[in-house]
């Protein structure tokens, strides 16, 4: 069965200082991650997403993600937070083929707070 | 010009009524879902469809129908309206062939459910 956990609930940073969100995940199959942030009020956009290709991801923002087989980990970085990265983020597990098990879990989403 | 419209974007109803929340789609995409956010709680699928002629029930479907009436429609419908039922009501779409099943999202619609 697949399952995916967002470690924190809610991360605060300060301007300029890393991020680090964390995700782990669990699939009986060779899943697609992804990570897709909501901003206040708003609908869901694509950040970044691993689809057995290089292990560390590049998406949009200056996120990037590194897919650990070995950790079931797929946690979201970045160098450097700006204020507008304030918002709340989602890692998401998928293994939508046309059999009955297929299966899309998202995760219970992670706040990110930035101080000034 | 959105690519994933939803219909209403709020709405307030009573208990017992029967609700539908529409979604259309530009991208030309075969796949379709919907799901609830409650907070804490993620998004959670309701039902999800291949193609207009394949329907699957997702993670909590009990309570909810859905209808695909053409490959850029899916209607979600609530036949009595229960008060655990007040969320956030996302559509998205995919295409297996591109992507692999990226999901773009509606942007939402808010069910207030008294």
């Amino acid at each position: 069965a697949q399952s995916v956990t967002q470690l924190d609930s809610h991360v605060s940073v300060s301007e300029g200082t890393p991020v680090l969100l964390r995700c782990n995940y669990s699939s009986s199959y060779s899943p697609s991650l992804f990570w897709y942030v909501q901003h206040p009020n708003k609908g869901l956009q694509l950040l970044l997403k691993y689809t057995s290709a290089a292990t560390l991801v590049k998406g949009i923002n200056g996120f990037e993600a590194e897919f650990k087989k070995s950790e079931t980990s797929f946690h979201l970085t970045k160098p450097s937070a700006h204020m507008s990265d304030a918002a709340e983020y989602f890692c998401v597990v998928s293994d939508l083929g046309r059999s009955s098990a297929s299966k899309i879990i998202f995760g219970s989403g992670t706040r990110l707070s930035i101080r000034p | 010009d959105a690519d994933v419209t939803q219909t209403p974007r709020n709405r307030i109803t009573k208990t017992g009524k029967r609700i539908m929340l529409e979604c259309s789609q530009t991208k030309g995409h075969d796949r379709m879902y919907w799901y609830r956010q409650d907070p804490g709680l993620g998004l959670r699928l309701i039902y999800y469809s291949f193609d207009v002629k394949d329907i699957n029930k997702g993670e909590i479907s009990d309570g909810y129908s859905v209808s695909r009436q053409a490959q850029a429609k899916f209607s979600l419908s609530l036949e009595s309206a229960i008060p655990n039922q007040t969320a956030l009501y996302f559509c998205a779409t995919s295409d297996p062939l591109r992507g692999r099943d990226t999901q773009y999202f509606g942007p939402g619609t808010r069910l207030t459910v008294l």
